[in-house]
């Protein structure tokens, strides 16, 4: 199975901030990497898929960068209804794997 | 707009059995895989398994946590999928979420997340 590493675990920033998530494969998942955001007591939301690419509707201050086996998430500009767990997913082979996600805390 | 509901969840002995629905709408149904993600109590999320569509013979992918005690299957004349879970053993406690699944770039992806039902495993 291929691990799902993400860095750091929790992370405390203020608004405005420019905030980085790594996420980081334990093989080659060439660019077959998702993004999510997940509010407390809600679902996720579907952020980024093929490691850069927004999905409908997701605002521009988001974006993802990487391939093969390290990739981030920046929110370039971080707002109140930003602080959420972000957790990332390779789709490259089965099973589907996630990331253990980061948690992003106002400071 | 898309939209996926789940349903069937609720509480359960060890060793019991149960049956979760997600009705789709708001999209053609018929066309896209279907995943299934559970998330226990204060956990992340663990993805379930996978349904493919007809031109896919509905062929299934399973995560080894679940592998022959749940069964995935739909009806897209119903536009529902469906999680039958046996055996069931504390640790499958978690909300269950139904997604859509999308072509991303040469892969498959979940794009739209159901609002999740919560299953909960305990004597």
């Amino acid at each position: 199975d291929i691990q799902m590493t993400q860095s750091p675990s929790s992370l405390s920033a203020s608004v405005g901030d420019r905030v980085t998530i790594t996420c980081r494969a334990s093989q080659d998942i060439t660019n077959y990497l998702a993004w999510f955001q997940q509010k407390p007591g809600k679902a996720p939301k579907s952020l980024i898929y093929a490691a850069s690419s927004l999905h409908g509707g997701v605002p521009s201050k988001f974006s993802g960068s990487g391939s093969g086996t390290e990739f981030t998430l920046t929110i370039s500009s971080l707002q109140p209804e930003d602080f959420a767990t972000y957790y990332c997913q390779q789709y490259k082979s089965y099973p589907l794997t996630f990331g253990g996600g980061t948690k992003v805390e106002i400071k | 707009e898309v939209q996926l509901v789940e349903s069937g969840g609720g509480l359960v002995q060890p060793g019991g059995s149960l049956r979760l629905s997600c009705a789709a709408s708001g999209f053609t149904f018929s066309d896209h895989y279907m995943d299934w993600v559970r998330q226990a109590p204060g956990k992340g999320l663990e993805w379930v398994g996978r349904i493919r569509n007809k031109a896919y013979s509905y062929t299934t992918e399973y995560a080894a946590s679940v592998r022959g005690r749940f069964t995935i299957s739909r009806d897209d004349s119903k536009n529902s999928l469906y999680l039958q879970m046996n055996s069931l053993k504390t640790e499958d406690t978690a909300v269950y979420y139904c997604n859509r699944v999308r072509h991303c770039s040469g892969g498959s992806c979940p794009d739209y997340w159901g609002q999740g039902t919560l299953v909960t495993v305990s004597s």
